[in-house]
């Protein structure tokens, strides 16, 4: 396994298009997590999956967002009609079931909107 | 809520030198995990090291140590022999545990806002 994969790596779109971005966790991890991260900042949490079910969202995630796991596996989030406001790295980590143990993160896809 | 507090935006070290970062948190549980992240430019995030808040032992992992201080909510990160590759924003983070068997519920991280470590060679 070669840790957690997140595609595109960059992303430029135009202010009102729709973008999706994949994530490819750790095969034998069950919980998924999308983070946002702007410059300079910490990141942020969005929402969160235990296999297929979608456990937790952040108040941040608003109508324009939408994130799913199909069959418990990979994951997407869809960010629809976008605006400059969502320029930032999106963060992709999972995690086993057992807690306290730390993420694996991706490198990060890094959207720009223009 | 739980919250994570970094204070110092920026540090520098001397190569070979001991720096010392500061995290501060605010919580009502008595048990939880406090982790370190290293986010080298441009490069995924990679766990340090991690305390559970039930030990009182503080963790070691190499070159990098913590000074947990539980009743003052205080959890410092120690690099000894600072290299260049040490070089970095550093990312405090808290997680609850668990608070239903395997449900995952407040599993998320909560992250401080960073520090950038510099090394000088």
């Amino acid at each position: 396994d070669t840790g957690v994969s997140q595609d595109p790596r960059h992303k430029i779109t135009k202010r009102g298009q729709n973008v999706t971005f994949r994530c490819d966790p750790i095969s034998e991890h069950n919980r998924l997590y999308w983070y946002r991260q702007t410059l300079g900042q910490g990141p942020e949490f969005l929402t969160y999956f235990q296999n297929e079910a979608q456990l937790e969202k952040s108040r941040l995630l608003s109508d324009r967002f939408s994130a799913e796991r199909p069959k418990g596996s990979f994951s997407t989030l869809e960010i629809q009609r976008t605006e400059q406001g969502d320029s930032a790295m999106y963060l992709c980590a999972s995690s086993p079931t057992t807690g306290g143990i730390g993420y694996t993160f991706g490198s990060g896809t890094r959207l720009t909107v223009v | 809520a739980q919250t994570v507090t970094q204070s110092q935006p920026e540090m520098s070290v001397q190569e070979a030198e001991t720096v010392t970062l500061s995290c501060t948190y605010d919580t009502s549980e008595s048990d939880y995990y406090l982790f370190w992240y290293k986010q080298p430019p441009s490069r995924q995030m990679i766990l340090v090291i991690r305390q559970e808040a039930y030990k009182q032992q503080n963790a070691t992992e190499n070159r990098f140590s913590v000074n947990f201080q539980k009743a003052a909510k205080s959890f410092s990160l120690k690099i000894s022999d600072s290299q260049l590759g040490d070089a970095a924003m550093y990312f405090c983070a808290y997680r609850s545990t668990d608070s239903g068997w395997g449900s995952g519920a407040n599993s998320k991280l909560t992250f401080g806002k960073g520090i950038t470590l510099s090394v000088r060679p």
